[in-house]
């Protein structure tokens, strides 16, 4: 069974920029989590769909990050314009139960403001 | 506000030797405490968790040992092997059913174990 995917695992981009990351969750999963892990520090919730709907949106920064799960099965995260205390680890995860300790994390995406 | 604080940042070991990595709390709430293991180029797997109606959970080589009066929990790894190189979270929440949002995450510790 794949596991959860994320694209890409790096990217560069400069200030003022858009970037949009991606992620697939495994098959069958209705959760679905954002988290940021900037350098050094602790991993940060975003944002949980359930399904195509945002449950629970309380982490995301500011209205310079958007996120979408259409059709409640992969979910892009758009950063536009990307500024450089953005950079950081994006990790994505997946669960088919409510309980997030039974979630599973996609690899991550590197993301560097330049 | 940092809720877990996490130390050592950083933790260098020879094989066959103890790793501990250590975690504070402030929120007496919380009563779930999971560990996460993360690979290089991997994402972030749970490990080991307890709760705090025991003072130790042993899984193998690993051992979580909670002190709810200091509101201190660490992770210990036993004979400690170059497999084990990896960062590792410690979390803290409130139960094991808690909202994704309501985890609250350390800052990490990178392990090195030295052949």
């Amino acid at each position: 069974e794949a596991g959860v995917t994320q694209f890409p695992s790096h990217s560069v981009i400069e200030k003022g920029q858009t970037v949009t990351l991606r992620c697939d969750p495994i098959s069958g999963h209705d959760n679905l989590y954002w988290y940021r892990r900037v350098m050094g520090k602790e991993i940060k919730f975003l944002l949980h769909f359930v399904k195509e709907s945002k449950q629970d949106e309380s982490g995301m920064p500011n209205n310079r990050f958007l996120a979408e799960r259409t059709g409640g099965t992969y979910s892009t995260l758009k950063v536009q314009p990307a500024e450089l205390e953005d950079s950081g680890v994006y990790f994505c995860a997946s669960s088919q139960g409510l309980g997030f300790t039974e979630a599973f994390f996609g690899q991550g995406t590197r993301l560097t403001v330049v | 506000q940092q809720q877990v604080k996490q130390s050592p940042q950083s933790l260098i070991v020879q094989k066959g030797g103890i790793s501990i990595i250590n975690c504070a709390y402030e929120n007496t709430a919380f009563d779930y405490f999971p560990w996460y293991q993360q690979f290089p180029g991997k994402g972030p797997a749970l490990l080991i968790a307890i709760r705090p109606d025991v003072s130790e959970k042993k899984e193998g080589r690993f051992t979580i040992s909670f002190n709810k009066s200091a509101k201190q929990f660490s992770l210990h790894i036993m004979d400690s092997q170059p497999g084990d190189s990896a960062t590792y979270f410690c979390a803290a929440s409130r139960g094991p059913y808690s909202s994704a949002s309501k985890i609250i995450f350390g800052s990490g510790t990178r392990l090195s174990i030295r052949p």
